[in-house]
Parts: C-alpha cells; sequence; structure tokens
C-alpha cells in the first residue's frame, strides 16, 4: 500500500511567485492534514479536512494561502505571492475516519519550498 | 490548550550505550502523546503512542517511553543505541479522540547522532 506522497519534493521560487504544492493522501484515508516547518521552528498544524470540506484552518498563516481538496482525494496547497518567510518544509499527513484512525496521522516526506 | 517542550534540541550517544530522549507537555485535559521519528529525506514515522492505557509504552524498534502524568513527562529511552537510530526525534500531543480537535502540537525536536 502506497504511504502519503507529496510533490515536488523541493520547490525554489522567487519572491512574490507562486507556488503549489500537492498532497496524495493514503487511499481511502478521509482525513487530511497539511503542517509545516519554518526552519529552526517546530512543525505547526495549518490546516485540516475531512473529505472536501474544511474542518479546522485555524493554522493557515494569511489569505496568500489556499488550500484545496476537490473530489475529497488528492489536496493542493497555493501559496500566491509567495514571500520570504513561506521558505519551510510543508508536510502532509492523512487518517482515515473515525476508530479506524486510532489516534494515528501518517506523514508524507514533505516539500521543501525555498522562495529568495 | 497544549504544549511540548523537547528539553535538547541535540543528543549524542555512543553506539550500544543508553538513548534517553527528553520531553515534557502542558495540556489542559488528558491527552495522546506520541514520538515520531524523521531520518533524512524521510517522512514523519510513529515510534510510539500512549492513549491511556498502559503508561509504559513499547514502540518500534527498541524504543519505549514512559507516561508519568505526575511529572508530565513522555521521556523516550531506548537500551543500547545503534547507528541506525541517528534521526531527528519529535514529541506530539493532541486531544484525546472525541474531543472535536485533531491537530498534532509537535516539539521543536531532537536530533540524535551516534558515535561508531
Amino acid at each position: 500500500e502506497a504511504g502519503v506522497t507529496q510533490f515536488p519534493s523541493h520547490s525554489v521560487i522567487e519572491k512574490g511567485q507562486t507556488v503549489t504544492l500537492r498532497c496524495d493522501p493514503i487511499s481511502g484515508h478521509d482525513n487530511l492534514y497539511w503542517y509545516r516547518r519554518v526552519m529552526g521552528k517546530e512543525i505547526k498544524f495549518l490546516l485540516h479536512f475531512v473529505k472536501e470540506s474544511k474542518q479546522d484552518e485555524s493554522g493557515m498563516p494569511n489569505n496568500r494561502f489556499l488550500a484545496e481538496r476537490t473530489g475529497g482525494t488528492y489536496s493542493t496547497l497555493k501559496v500566491q505571492p509567495a514571500e520570504l518567510e513561506d521558505s519551510g518544509v510543508y508536510f502532509c499527513a492523512s487518517s482515515p475516519r473515525g476508530a479506524l484512525a486510532k489516534n494515528i496521522q501518517y506523514f508524507g516526506a514533505g516539500t521543501r519550498l525555498s522562495v529568495l | 490548550a497544549q504544549s511540548v517542550t523537547q528539553l535538547d534540541s541535540h543528543v549524542s550517544v555512543s553506539e550500544g550505550t543508553p538513548v534517553l530522549l527528553r520531553c515534557n507537555y502542558s495540556s489542559s485535559y488528558s491527552p495522546s502523546l506520541f514520538w515520531y521519528v524523521q531520518h533524512p529525506n524521510k517522512g514523519l514515522q510513529l515510534l510510539l503512542k500512549y492513549t491511556s492505557a498502559a503508561t509504559l509504552v513499547k514502540g518500534i524498534n527498541g524504543f519505549e517511553a514512559e507516561f508519568k502524568k505526575s511529572e508530565t513527562s513522555f521521556h523516550l529511552t531506548k537500551p543500547s543505541a545503534h547507528m541506525s537510530d541517528a534521526a531527528e526525534y519529535f514529541c506530539v500531543v493532541r486531544p484525546p479522540l472525541g474531543f472535536g480537535n485533531e491537530k498534532l502540537t509537535f516539539g521543536t525536536g531532537t536530533r540524535l547522532t551516534i558515535i561508531p
């Protein structure tokens, strides 16, 4: 069974450009989460989807960030326009719904975003 | 509210000696606690979890952790370090199931170096 897959693994862009990160969760997982680690800081929660609905987006830093999960399968996280402070590693995680979740979130390898 | 403090940003031990990675948490409820590990260029992998059952939790690769409510600690240990244990380790807290909030709160990470 494939794990959580993230694309690209590394992205280098200039300030003001747009970048779109993609996450493919484990097949059948209704829950999808985005987290971010800015250099030198802890990994922080961004938002949580249940299927295609945003359950909790309290961690989104500002309106330059837009997350979508059309059809409840893969998700994209767009940053437009990117700023220097957006640099970091963006992680995606997924888990099944309800009791099957067993309280565990499964993580991808992350996308390293460098804004120059 | 919940928070996690990992007391050491770097730990170095010799191969074959014990490992101790320290974690203290703060929570206004009885939380679930986890240790995740990240090897270079890999995703975050779950090592073990505590969810209000036995206070001594055994995980993969010989790691274990003990939940001590009186000390609000969840330290990670291993009797004998192996070279393959070199990685970054994260202590994580989340609300219990049914709390309506599934966001994980991470510590800042401890980088473990194994000396041959």
